[in-house]
């Protein structure tokens, strides 16, 4: 089945920088989709993405959907504590099947 | 809006027994359901995908017979874990939606089989 290559697999940062992370594929997807999951909760949608080259905001967040349709990153400017949680890619592709990513760990420190 | 509510958020319980988890869609119909399995440290399987009033299309590798999917209403759809066994211990989620696009996902259930 199709993988997602989540990097980096944790980031323990600054409050008030910039957060980089991005999801690659040897498969291409139709969609991607980033989420974030606070522990001992579900995931929440942050932002969707339909179509390559895509970008799109979402307050302090922004995403891409790659031009390969292999490959989305999502960055969050200037962060704050409550960014704090796991954050997750998943693509869906034309055949119906859908992948998550491994995660991306957040820490804030304030 | 779009909530979803998992019944119990944990739940211990004895090897060989079964135990059921139900996903609940609060202020909207969920035409579809779906059910994640997540290990610690780690990513969403997605286990099972069901849609009102039929039967459930499991992922490959995930035993049907084990893990009973009901999804009776637009508002409610159950998972059993059969003969539970320790390896069966892990965060189940569920989310609910129109597909996989458009899911809002649940607080989840904790299982600890003893």
């Amino acid at each position: 089945g199709q993988q997602l290559n989540q990097s980096p697999q944790s980031m323990f940062i600054q409050e008030g920088e910039d957060v980089s992370m991005n999801c690659t594929s040897s498969s291409i997807f139709n969609t991607w989709l980033w989420y974030k999951q606070d522990p001992g909760e579900g995931p929440v949608l942050l932002i969707a993405l339909y179509k390559a080259g895509e970008l799109t905001s979402n307050g302090r967040l922004t995403a891409q959907f790659g031009i390969t349709r292999k490959d989305s990153f999502l960055n969050i400017s200037a962060s704050i504590p409550s960014d704090v949680g796991i954050y997750f890619c998943a693509g869906y592709t034309n055949a119906g099947k859908s992948t998550f990513g491994d995660g991306t760990t957040l820490t804030v420190k304030p | 809006g779009a909530v979803v509510s998992q019944h119990p958020s944990w739940v211990i319980c004895k090897s060989g027994t079964s135990v059921k988890i139900e996903c609940r869609s609060l202020d909207f119909q969920a035409t579809t359901m779906f059910w994640y399995r997540q290990f610690p440290k780690q990513s969403l399987m997605l286990m099972a995908t069901s849609n009102e009033g039929s039967k459930a299309t499991y992922e490959q590798g995930v035993e049907k017979d084990k893990f009973l999917i009901n999804h009776a209403s637009l508002t409610l759809s159950t998972l059993t874990v059969t003969s539970a066994h320790p390896e069966d211990s892990s965060f189940y989620i569920c989310s609910g939606g129109q597909d996989f696009y458009e899911q809002y996902f649940g607080p989840g259930t904790r299982l600890t089989v003893t």
